[in-house]
């Protein structure tokens, strides 16, 4: 069964770092695209970042140059680096599955989510 | 960058009655749009993939159809659990951008 469980999320100062992390079951991490998608409260949903199956990462431009995705395939892990927060980086942190083998532009599979606040 | 646009923004039915959800986009995405369901406090769940297949364990009353840049989500005969807000989402081919529109909140008249 493919489970995907969030971790780290907490409150941090404005300017901040936090790294959330997605432990994998069911599957390994490192042969499929993966992706962090974010939800501000009461909002809707924002995708964040993309790491391909050979190492490439894509970044939405609200994060760019301070947010960094990784893999540890050793842990069948994904990791967010989050430096230089702002109060609007503050949500749900999804981590999220793109299906091999298909047209890979879409997310089969979803963690629960871990919060993070941004406030002084 | 495509944009999508969803409407209605909120849609009032009935157990029983048909919901008929739109998602347009900026420009045309051929048949890559996807459609998700979410609930208070839940992760989202995807309902349909690459416009109009289901994915595992959706129910038949849940349908996508379109391409280009008009799509539809369509809900025969809402069950109760289906009152919930829904997003399509599309990916542009480069750069990967994923991107998901405003949602419509289906709940109950």
């Amino acid at each position: 069964e493919v489970q995907l469980v969030e971790s780290g999320g907490t409150l941090v100062q404005p300017g901040g770092s936090l790294k959330l992390s997605c432990a994998a079951s069911g599957f390994t991490v490192s042969n499929n695209y993966m992706s962090w998608v974010r939800q501000a409260p009461g909002k809707g949903l924002e995708w964040v970042s993309l790491i391909y199956i050979a190492g490439s990462t894509y970044y939405a431009d609200s994060v760019k140059g301070r947010f960094t995705i990784s893999r540890d395939s050793s842990k069948n892990t994904l990791s967010l680096q989050m430096n230089s927060l702002r109060a609007e980086d503050s949500g749900v942190y999804y981590c999220a599955r793109v299906p091999q083998d298909t047209t890979m532009v879409y997310f089969d599979y979803w963690g629960q989510g871990t919060l993070v606040t941004v406030s002084s | 960058e495509i944009v999508l646009t969803q409407s209605p923004a909120t849609l009032s039915l009935s157990p029983g009655e048909r919901a008929s959800l739109s998602c347009r986009a900026s420009q045309s995405v051929s048949n890559y749009l996807a459609w998700y369901q979410q609930k208070p406090g839940q992760a989202p769940r995807l309902l349909i993939y690459d416009a109009s297949n289901r994915a595992t364990g959706i129910p038949a009353r849940f349908s996508g159809s379109g391409s280009g840049t008009d799509f539809t989500l369509t809900i025969s005969s809402l069950e109760p659990e289906d009152f919930a807000v829904y997003y399509c989402q599309q990916r542009s081919v480069w750069p990967p951008v994923f991107t998901f529109g405003p949602g419509t909140k289906v709940h109950i008249k």
